[in-house]
């Protein structure tokens, strides 16, 4: 149980362009997923956090026009890096909490952005 | 807000015991726990402890918890080359749920 997964897995774009990316909770329902941001050899660092049917709410210093979070039904929360720069490029990482579970955040195998 | 620290390698030899620490700031983290993290992978959950117990033991992993001193530990017992990754602890006030501040991320090389 408390499988969580991301589509696509890896990505390469063109700069300017828009990209999606699917986090979807498999086998439970998630009010809230979180959005991560690795860049190489280094730890975690949260982006914005998706409620269910409401906004999402950004951490400091990270632009909500420029990453778009959509978390439209209990399984599935999306995001959206608009007008993609070689900046950009990442490892993204989501998870859910299971709230009916441990309490616990379980993650999703990562979406490996590559901006040219 | 919340510091997580951790020691960015530990190298052990196959079948030895690994020992990885991990200290926080803030003395209202409740929710303490231990990530792995494989080369290209997301996070896989390994265990986690309340802040009102002192250890938790799961197989081969023991964690275990130092309140007053804000300190916590991870130890893999026969530590195996498939134990080679990056773990990760993190730490929140009010669960899962709600923010993990993340440590540095301990790499953990394990050698034959």
């Amino acid at each position: 149980g408390a499988v969580v997964s991301q589509h696509p897995s890896r990505v390469i774009c063109k700069s300017g362009t828009s990209v999606k990316i699917e986090c979807r909770s498999l086998d439970f329902q998630a009010t809230t997923m979180f959005w991560y941001r690795q860049f190489p050899k280094q730890s975690l660092m949260l982006m914005a956090t998706s409620n269910e049917g409401s906004k999402a709410t950004y951490e400091q210093g990270v632009e909500k026009d420029k990453f778009l979070i959509n978390h439209a039904s209990l399984t599935l929360s999306t995001l959206t890096v608009t007008s993609a720069h070689p900046e950009d490029s990442s490892f993204y990482i989501c998870s859910a909490s299971d709230p009916e579970g441990t309490d616990t955040q379980y993650f999703g195998p990562g979406t490996r952005l590559t901006v040219l | 807000g919340e510091d997580v620290e951790q020691s960015l390698f530990l190298s052990v030899r196959e079948g030895d015991s690994s020992v990885i620490n991990c200290t926080y700031t803030d003395s209202s983290s409740t929710y303490l726990y231990w990530y792995k993290q494989e080369p290209g992978a997301g996070l896989q959950l390994l265990t986690y402890i309340f802040s009102n117990m002192d250890m938790k033991q799961d197989q081969r992993l023991t964690v275990l918890l130092n309140k007053k001193d804000k300190h916590l530990s991870l130890r893999i017992a026969d530590t195996q080359t498939g134990d080679s990754a990056i773990y990760f602890c993190a730490v929140s006030p009010l669960g899962g749920g709600n923010k993990l501040t993340f440590g540095t991320g301990t790499q953990l090389k394990v050698e034959l």
